[in-house]
């Protein structure tokens, strides 16, 4: 199985701040990456796939990179709404496996 | 607008079974494979299963293979995922989430839209 490793598992951030969130992936996944939100008690949404192809509808401030083991995803310019926590997904090869997850609280 | 809405999640017993469901709507369901992932409590997601769009190939996750049975029915536009043999160790909401193209082999999975999940309560 591919194993996703992401960092940090929380940061505290302001809002107007950038948070910068990472997975390596432990063997090649060429850009089948995606990054997803979930809020407490809420389902999880999809924000970027294909590493850096930003889903329909979500605010340009959130950018993903990287490819082959590592990547990142960027959120500029912080706003109350994108306190959550995040995962990516390998969609390389099954079993499909997701990082631990990084969770973004106010500081 | 894409909807998935899950059910049949409740408190079932160590070795019980459990069948839920996943109705779609807004989107042509025959159309796109369909896969099942799950949160324990307070944890992260766990990827359990996926099903082509005509329901003939399917993949299971080794952890949960021969316990766990993927299927669905198109002419009902519902999406089931079969458990068996349950564990306290599979507690957990469990999401259906639509995929972007039909096949899950020699393509690339791309989960893309969530139903709200389900809660699985396996407890004596």
């Amino acid at each position: 199985d591919i194993q996703m490793t992401q960092s940090p598992s929380s940061v505290s951030a302001s809002v107007g701040d950038r948070v910068t969130i990472t997975c390596r992936a432990s063997q090649g996944i060429h850009s089948n990456l995606a990054w997803f939100q979930q809020k407490p008690g809420r389902a999880p949404k999809r924000l970027i796939y294909a590493a850096s192809v930003l889903h329909s509808g979500v605010p340009s401030r959130f950018s993903g990179g990287g490819s082959g083991t590592e990547f990142s995803l960027t959120i500029s310019n912080l706003q109350p709404e994108d306190f959550a926590t995040y995962y990516c997904l390998q969609a390389n090869s099954f079993p499909l496996t997701f990082g631990r997850g990084t969770k973004v609280d106010i500081k | 607008e894409v909807q998935l809405v899950e059910s049949g999640g409740g408190l079932v017993q160590p070795g019980g079974s459990l069948r839920l469901s996943c109705s779609a709507s807004g989107f042509s369901f025959s159309s796109y494979a369909m896969h099942w992932v799950r949160q324990a409590p307070g944890e992260g997601l766990e990827y359990i299963s996926a099903i082509s769009n005509t329901g003939d190939i399917t993949y299971h996750a080794d952890s949960m293979k021969g316990r766990f049975i993927i299927s669905r029915d198109n002419s009902k536009g519902t999406l089931y995922l079969q458990l068996n043999s349950l564990r306290a160790e599979d507690t957990a909401v469990y999401y259906c989430v639509k995929d972007t193209v039909a096949a899950i082999y020699g393509v690339v999975s791309r989960l893309e839209y969530w139903g709200q999940g389900t809660l699985v309560t396996v407890s004596s």
